[in-house]
């Protein structure tokens, strides 16, 4: 299974854009880079996956590195109801499974 | 539309005992994962059906198993319950195919004491 690195918390003051970055240095070529959010108690909340290119939708913004070892999750006006714990974790192929480390506790603070 | 629905969100069994949870997948997907929750392992997968067949299965003993019915509802079982059991049991849909995101439940807290 590709192994993720991602801080253990970050803070961000509300209204600002949160930069949340992950390193997945093992992915396999077939596999995207997908991101989670869970609030406490409460099931995970997809957020957003990628391949290769940059992507963007409603709730945030994924940067993919060109070599694919890295990626940056932006939320670009965090509210205090972004605070939440966010995982990134590389699923695809044959694989049918996401693998979840210890993800990024994010505080946002008014 | 309805989105993915887990029964019953609270339960509380004893050692030794069974136990069966049900996860109703959002109408069209094919797919249902599981996943165990605890404080100290985080977020565990435990297996992946399509189709009635399981795809993929996680590291658990024997103990735990599931399956899915033709209508791509799914069940699991935990069977000869033990204190480390106690986790919140999370359920997840997706399409199946292709790559798309995965919408998970509200979970099941079991507490075996």
């Amino acid at each position: 299974d590709a192994k993720t690195t991602q801080p253990t918390s970050m803070d961000c003051a509300e209204g600002r854009a949160a930069n949340l970055p992950c390193n997945h240095s093992t992915i396999s070529g077939n596999e995207y880079v997908y991101w989670y959010r869970q609030i406490h108690s409460q099931g995970p909340q997809y957020i957003i996956h990628g391949l290769k290119n940059n992507e963007t939708n409603e709730m945030a913004s994924l940067i993919i590195t060109e070599d694919r070892k890295s990626s940056t999750l932006i939320l670009p006006h965090a509210t205090l109801r972004d605070t939440a714990v966010y995982y990134c974790t590389p699923s695809g192929g044959s694989n049918y499974k996401l693998t979840f480390g210890k993800g990024t506790l994010l505080t946002v603070n008014p | 539309k309805a989105g993915v629905t887990q029964t019953p969100r609270y339960l509380i069994k004893t050692r030794g005992q069974q136990v069966t949870l049900s996860c109703s997948p959002i109408s069209g997907h094919r797919s249902v994962s599981w996943y165990q929750q605890t404080p100290g392992q985080g977020l565990q997968f435990l297996f992946e059906y399509f189709s009635e067949t399981q795809r993929n299965k996680g590291n658990f003993p024997g103990r735990f198993s599931g399956r899915q019915f033709s209508n791509s509802r799914s069940e699991m079982n935990v069977s000869t319950l033990e204190l480390g059991d106690s986790a919140l049991y999370l359920c997840a849909s997706s399409p199946g195919q292709g790559a798309y995101g995965y919408t998970f439940g509200s979970g099941t807290r079991l507490t075996v004491v």
